[in-house]
């Protein structure tokens, strides 16, 4: 398969747990990026990534949150302390500069 | 106002239907449109792309952009229970995506 994947599919965490969520972008991209979606919305932005180097981050992304991508290929994604309001679908996509492709989504249930 | 605003339906129509799914959006500066289709607990998968005004045809698909209006469509032909899922618009200017909230279509049998 050579798509995007995220690793867990779903989590379900209680309230104040950490998490972190994998993505592994198509082998050739340099670029990765995170998203956020809720129900009824389109996704909203969180990161980005060109290579190694985290270039932007919206100002939906707390200080809670945090992204790494090591060795500019996979990247994870870290939510620590966890609210109910964090439940939502992660998406991560990547790109060489062009069209996004996404992955499948990491779906968060915070109880 | 939002950079992109789209109808979030939900839209339901009989098979063999022509759908129209639309966006507006208010910065003139943006680029590049784009359609994505996303069924349920996927991620979005990319249908449709183009960056002028006009219409751009693909199969069953056609996307329309009117850059005068800040005005986009997708229309879709033949309409498939296969093409029950939640459709999303996105304009893009530089690095910058902007998506609309999706709408949500079924097409029954």
């Amino acid at each position: 398969d050579t798509g995007v994947s995220q690793d867990p599919r779903h989590k379900i965490t209680k309230r104040g747990q950490n998490v972190t969520f994998r993505c592994d972008p198509i082998s050739e991209h340099n670029r990765l990026y995170w998203y956020r979606q809720t129900l009824g919305q389109g996704p909203e932005f969180l990161t980005y990534f060109q290579n190694e180097a985290q270039l932007e981050k919206s100002r939906l992304l707390s200080d809670r949150f945090s992204a790494e991508r090591p060795k500019g290929s996979f990247s994870t994604l870290e939510i620590q302390r966890t609210e109910q309001g964090d439940s939502a679908m992660y998406l991560c996509a990547s790109s060489s500069g062009g069209q996004r492709v996404f992955g499948p989504g990491t779906r968060l249930t915070v109880t | 106002q939002k950079e992109v605003e789209q109808d979030p339906g939900p839209l339901s129509v009989p098979e063999g239907a022509i759908v129209s799914l639309n966006c507006t959006y208010s910065n003139s500066a943006f680029q590049y449109f784009m359609w994505y289709r996303q069924y349920s607990r996927k991620g979005p998968e990319l249908l449709m792309y183009t960056y002028s005004s006009g219409n751009k045809e693909d199969g069953r698909f056609t996307a329309q952009v009117d850059k005068s209006s800040k005005y986009i469509s997708l229309f879709i032909r033949d309409s498939q229970p296969s093409d029950s899922a939640t459709y999303l618009c996105a304009i893009v200017t530089g690095n910058q995506f902007y998506f609309g909230t999706g709408t949500s279509l079924t097409v029954i049998p």
